[in-house]
């Protein structure tokens, strides 16, 4: 009964190539999150759908794609990787009518650029 | 703007030993603040929040947290620790913008060290 879920939760690969990250809920949430991890444990927010549509695009570089192909889930692309984009990415949702301050967490995905 | 900062990046602590993990914020608007906690190896936990009302907020695993307007600051606090408190803390603001959205601006994190 997994409420918010990733895969993979670990990513190895190399500088240039094109990989993409996978956030589920199960909750009934209409709003996602994707935040930013880095090596020292700093969260910051790259993106935020609600009812897929983008409603918070962070200064992020334009290699990082995020898609909502419906309200359940999240995916993120990141083309031609670089070494800074080593990092846990985690996912995150909450429901805007209800509760929209509370948002829920997945386990995180490590991504491992060499 | 809005920011989070967190005062400690680590606090050891022997158990059963009272800890306060201390954050102060910065905003020009009603705030609403969280505690998130982050066990080794997995995501972030909701362990308190503030909206309104009461400023001392209980929360999971015997946290409590007092927000306090003048200093402005949320601090974290727990009477007696365990072993298994042990993990990344971070305290969190709330900013809304236009449509009814927020976002979570975190702070820096705070290591909780538990030794027996």
């Amino acid at each position: 009964d997994t409420a918010v879920s990733q895969t993979p939760k670990y990513l190895v690969t190399q500088m240039g190539n094109d990989k993409s990250i996978k956030c589920e809920q199960n909750l009934g949430h209409d709003t996602m999150y994707w935040y930013k991890q880095d090596s020292k444990k700093f969260l910051k927010i790259m993106f935020s759908y609600n009812n897929k549509e983008l409603i918070i695009n962070e200064t992020v570089p334009n290699r990082f794609s995020p898609k909502s192909p419906d309200k359940a889930h999240l995916n993120l692309h990141i083309n031609s990787l670089e070494l800074g984009d080593s990092a846990v990415y985690f996912c995150a949702s909450s429901q805007k009518q209800k509760d929209p301050y509370e948002q829920y967490f997945g386990p995180g995905t490590r991504l491992t650029v060499t | 703007a809005q920011s989070v900062t967190q005062l400690d990046s680590q606090v050891p602590v022997f158990e059963e030993a009272p800890v306060e993990l201390r954050c102060n914020y910065s905003s020009s608007v009603s705030v609403y603040l969280f505690w998130y906690v982050q066990y080794p190896n997995q995501g972030l936990q909701l362990l308190l929040k503030y909206l309104s009302g009461s400023t001392l907020v209980k929360g999971i695993n015997g946290f409590e947290a007092e927000f306090n307007k003048s200093q402005t600051s949320f601090h974290l606090r727990k009477p007696s620790v365990h072993i298994s408190d042990t993990a990344e803390y971070f305290c969190a603001v709330s900013l809304m913008f236009s449509g009814g959205y927020n976002k979570l601006i975190f702070g820096a994190g705070t290591r909780l060290a538990v030794h027996p």
